[in-house]
């Protein structure tokens, strides 16, 4: 009974360098959500997708990209991680009538 | 298009009620309710998804009024596990399907 996993659970990456953060959820959920979530602030919404195949921009889209290939996965890209991306990264799944979140990915851009 | 919460934190001593309210300046299909501990996910509360509609389990409750584009968490009697953030989450729209979350409600709960 795993839920929603995300991986990794810690990274530190130095300005400029990529990297890709996975989610995955064993619950058939349709839609899937990526939030970065800032010290002492709400959740914003970065992407999110409706299903399979689909994806589309939230709040702050800017610097990542997301690919949804799987129904069970949705992948987080930073292609030039800045400092300004240092941040707690929440992603969650679900039906539209609820949303289970994964554990979150801190990660730090020095 | 963020919602609007209110207070921002609440400190509370065991056994005392408190109110979340959170308000949109559009229009309201659902109105999401979760709680975060320091550290840790969200947990999901309850969601509400017509106007005039109310839920509830424990002691913790909450209203959703579609006209006013708000909607009202309520904590009575508070207990120490139910210190944490809380955040309410907006759907616009029967389509919409991204859940835009406010900034929270610190609530403290003290012995």
């Amino acid at each position: 009974n795993a839920g929603v996993t995300q991986t990794p659970k810690f990274r530190v990456l130095k300005t400029g360098q990529s990297m890709t953060l996975l989610c995955a959820q064993d619950m058939n959920h349709e839609y899937m959500y990526w939030y970065r979530q800032d010290p002492g602030m709400g959740l914003r919404l970065i992407h999110y997708s409706v299903g399979e195949g689909t994806t589309a921009k939230g709040e702050v889209p800017d610097g990542y990209n997301v690919s949804r290939l799987k129904k069970q996965n949705f992948l987080l890209g930073l292609e030039s991680a800045a400092p300004s991306q240092t941040s707690v990264y929440f992603c969650a799944s679900g039906q539209l009538i609820d949303a289970f979140f994964g554990q979150g990915t801190r990660l730090t851009v020095v | 298009q963020q919602p609007v919460q209110s207070p921002q934190a609440v400190i509370l001593r065991e056994g005392e009620d408190a109110v979340i309210n959170c308000s949109s300046s559009k229009a309201l299909y659902s109105v999401h309710w979760y709680r975060q501990k320091h550290g840790e996910a969200p947990i999901f509360l309850m969601i509400l998804l017509k106007g005039g509609e109310q839920k509830g389990h424990d002691k913790i409750s909450a209203s959703f009024n579609e006209k006013k584009q708000q909607s009202s968490l309520y904590l009575t009697a508070s207990q120490l596990s139910y210190s944490g953030t809380y955040f309410c989450g907006t759907e616009m729209g029967s389509s919409a399907s991204k859940i835009i979350f406010g900034s929270g409600t610190r609530l403290s709960i003290r012995p």
